[in-house]
C-alpha cells in the first residue's frame, strides 16, 4: 500500500494567517492526490483534487499544489469556519489510502 | 443534489456479520463508483472497498476475505457485509461517491456515517 505522511499533525494559527500543510507519498502518485477538510461529527469535505483542481464551491483561499510525492494545501487568510482537520488521499493505485491527517486550531 | 445516507444496527456482537446499507437520492446510482469507508481513532480513514452500478466490486485486500458488497439499482442502494467483526471494526462507517467514471478517485459526495460499535 502506498502510505500518506502528513506534516504537521497539528498546527495552530491565527485568523488572517495564511498555513500550509505537506503530504508526502511514499511512492509516485502523479497528480492523483486529493484534500479534506473534516469538522467533529460530520464528514470529510473534498476540496481539491488531481493535486491542484479546486473542487465546485470551495473559496479560492484554499489552493493545493505538487506532483509526485511531495503535495502541499495552502490555506490563505484564515477564516473562522477554516478551523477543522485536513487530509490528504491518493487514488493513483488501489487501495486508495489517507493521511493520518493535520489538526488546524485557533491560537 | 445527490446525498447519500447510511443505514445500520449500531450494534453488533463479536464474530456476526455488519451489514449497512446506502441510500442515495437526488440522482441515479448509474455510472459511478460507490463506496465504504470507515474512520476509527485508532487507524484513521480506511478505505474498504467499492461497488459498481453493473455489480462489479473491488476490496481492500486487507478486508477482503470479510467484505461483500452489493447493489440493488431499482431501490438506489448498495449494501456492505462484514462477516466475522470484533472490536477492532468498531469505527463510523461512511458511504460515498467517486467523483468521476472512471477509478479510482476522490470521493465527492459523503453519507453523514453511521456510528458501528461491536460490542457483546
Amino acid at each position: 500500500d502506498i502510505q500518506m505522511t502528513q506534516s504537521p499533525s497539528t498546527l495552530s494559527a491565527s485568523v488572517g494567517d495564511r498555513v500550509t500543510i505537506s503530504c508526502r507519498a511514499s511512492q509516485t502518485i502523479n497528480y492523483y492526490l486529493a484534500w479534506y477538510q473534516q469538522k467533529p461529527g460530520t464528514a470529510p469535505k473534498l476540496l481539491i483534487h488531481k493535486a491542484s483542481t479546486l473542487q465546485s464551491g470551495v473559496p479560492s483561499r484554499f489552493s493545493g499544489s505538487g506532483s509526485g510525492t511531495q503535495f502541499t494545501l495552502t490555506i490563505n487568510s484564515l477564516q473562522p469556519d477554516d478551523f477543522a482537520t485536513y487530509y490528504c488521499q491518493q487514488y493513483k493505485i488501489y487501495p486508495v489510502t489517507f493521511g493520518q491527517g493535520t489538526k488546524l486550531e485557533i491560537k | 443534489q445527490v446525498q447519500l445516507h447510511e443505514s445500520g444496527p449500531g450494534l453488533v456482537k463479536p464474530s456476526e456479520t455488519l451489514s449497512l446499507t446506502c441510500t442515495v437520492s437526488g440522482d441515479s446510482i448509474g455510472f459511478y463508483y460507490w463506496s465504504w469507508i470507515r474512520q476509527s481513532p485508532g487507524k484513521g480513514l480506511e478505505w474498504i472497498g467499492f461497488v459498481y452500478f453493473s455489480g462489479s466490486t473491488r476490496y481492500n485486500p486487507s478486508l477482503e476475505s470479510r467484505v461483500s458488497m452489493s447493489v440493488d439499482t431499482s431501490k438506489n442502494q448498495f449494501s456492505l457485509k462484514m462477516r466475522s467483526v470484533t472490536a477492532a471494526d468498531t469505527a463510523v462507517y461512511y458511504c460515498a461517491r467517486e467523483v468521476g467514471i472512471t477509478t479510482p478517485d476522490a470521493f465527492d459526495i459523503w453519507g453523514r456515517g453511521t456510528m458501528i460499535t461491536v460490542s457483546s
